[in-house]
């Protein structure tokens, strides 16, 4: 079985401009989550996704953050336009059903704002 | 409020040593959860393991250990020993019943040297 995967592994912008990153869920989990990592904290919790419905978005940071979920399969993360501190690794996760199954995480994608 | 911390924030050991990785977490649900995450230098973040707060058995899994000590809102890992590929950045996380939100602590670096 195929875990999550997030594209690209890493990318570098500068200020102003837009970036799209993408988070494919192991096949079948119907949840999907969003977390970020800035240098030397925690990784916090972004949103949350059932299926195609955003079900929790209280982590997100502002509105220049805009994530979607096509069809409950693969999910985007869009930022526009990009600051300085929206460096750090976004996380994508998947779980199956419950609060109770386990999430499951991606590689991380590295976003580097210049 | 939910927390975790993590209070080690780098440790060293020479090979075939014991280490204990300390997490200490702040919750006032009865019911939830708690994770000990592996992220190697590959990036991606490895599920270790999962705990509810009724199950109070400690878990061991070859030379992995886990001791869950309510009294003490702790729930420590400990690698016996220690090999090479142990070196990575351990999170533990909390989740409470009902939330799919996974609260982290800022990460232990444990860095095995051969």
């Amino acid at each position: 079985e195929a875990g999550v995967t997030q594209f690209p592994s890493h990318s570098v912008i500068e200020k102003g401009q837009t970036v799209t990153l993408r988070c494919d869920p192991i096949s079948g989990h119907d949840n999907l989550y969003w977390y970020r990592r800035v240098m030397g904290k925690e990784i916090k919790f972004l949103l949350h996704f059932v299926k195609e419905s955003k079900q929790d978005e209280s982590g997100m940071p502002n509105n220049r953050f805009l994530a979607e979920r096509t069809g409950g399969t693969y999910s985007t993360l869009k930022v526009q336009p990009a600051e300085l501190e929206d460096s750090g690794v976004y996380f994508c996760a998947s779980s199956r059903r419950d609060f109770t199954d386990t999430q499951y995480f991606g590689p991380g994608t590295r976003l580097t704002v210049l | 409020a939910q927390k975790v911390t993590q209070a080690q924030t780098e440790i060293s050991v020479v090979e075939k040593e014991d280490v204990t990785l300390d997490c200490v977490y702040e919750t006032r649900d009865t019911t939830y959860y708690l994770f000990w995450y592996k992220q190697p230098p590959s990036g991606e973040l490895v599920f270790l393991i999962r705990r509810n707060s009724f199950d109070e058995q400690n878990e061991i899994s070859g030379r992995y250990s886990w001791n869950f000590q309510k009294s003490t809102s702790s729930f420590n890992f400990t690698i016996t020993a220690s090999q090479v590929v142990d070196s990575a950045v351990y999170f533990c996380a909390l989740s409470w019943a009902g939330s799919y939100q996974l609260t982290f602590g800022k990460g232990t670096k444990l860095s095995v040297i051969p």
